[in-house]
């Protein structure tokens, strides 16, 4: 079964610039959260989506969105960059809810704001 | 005061070694999850519990509901168990949605 993938995995940016990360979820898996993690303020919850509804939502700007398809593949929007807006960007699906279901973790985008 | 909080940050061990990272949080939770995560990023699911313990392979997690704190244990301990050991706490919101929120991490080297 393949795992959670993410694209692109590395991706350099200026200032001002809009980027869109995709991931796609286990086969199966309804739930896609998404997650930043900084070296300076650890993993924070962005998103969560399920069955194509934001169910959730972290104390992000709104410049940060996100959506899910019908199949389960999610994508997040980040627009207007700023420099503190480096950072590893993470996704991770599950059959139910991430609060109480198994967490499967993508690979990660790796973005860069310059 | 974070509302999930793990020690030791850092923790340094001798192969064979018997390690414990703990883990405390304030809020009411689903479930706890112990995450593992290798140089380079990658986050591996350890174990997911809501109550009593769980064992695999070399790993035990325990968690105490009434006291809000949960255990990772690492018996036997090997090289290849150096990684960041990140504790998470899953929550239902109000509108049907949930979250999860996470500690710090524990660093753990384990020196041959």
């Amino acid at each position: 079964k393949a795992g959670v993938t993410q694209t692109p995995r590395y991706l350099i940016k200026t200032r001002g610039q809009q980027v869109t990360l995709s991931c796609s979820p286990i086969s199966g898996h309804r739930s896609v959260s998404w997650y930043q993690q900084t070296p300076g303020q650890g993993l924070q919850f962005l998103f969560e989506y399920f069955s194509e509804t934001q169910r959730n939502k972290g104390n992000f700007p709104g410049r940060f969105s996100g959506r899910q398809f019908s199949n389960s593949r999610s994508e997040m929007n980040v627009s207007t960059l700023e420099l503190g807006d480096s950072a590893l960007y993470l996704c991770a699906s599950s059959r139910e809810l991430a609060g109480a279901d198994t967490q499967y973790f993508g690979p990660g985008t790796r973005l860069t704001v310059l | 005061k974070n509302e999930v909080e793990q020690s030791p940050q850092n923790l340094t061990a001798q192969e064979g070694e018997f390690i414990t990272i703990n883990c405390s949080y304030s809020v009411g939770i689903s479930a706890l999850h112990w995450l593992q995560q290798h140089p380079g990023g990658g986050i591996v699911s350890l174990f997911m519990l809501s109550s009593g313990k769980k064992k695999h392979g070399r790993l035990i997690a325990t968690i105490n509901i009434q006291e809000k704190h949960s255990s990772l244990h690492i018996t036997a301990s090997h090289p290849r168990d150096s990684a960041v050991y990140i504790c998470a706490v899953g929550r239902l919101g109000e509108t049907s949605g949930s979250r999860l929120t996470f500690g710090e991490g524990t660093q753990l080297t384990v020196n041959p």
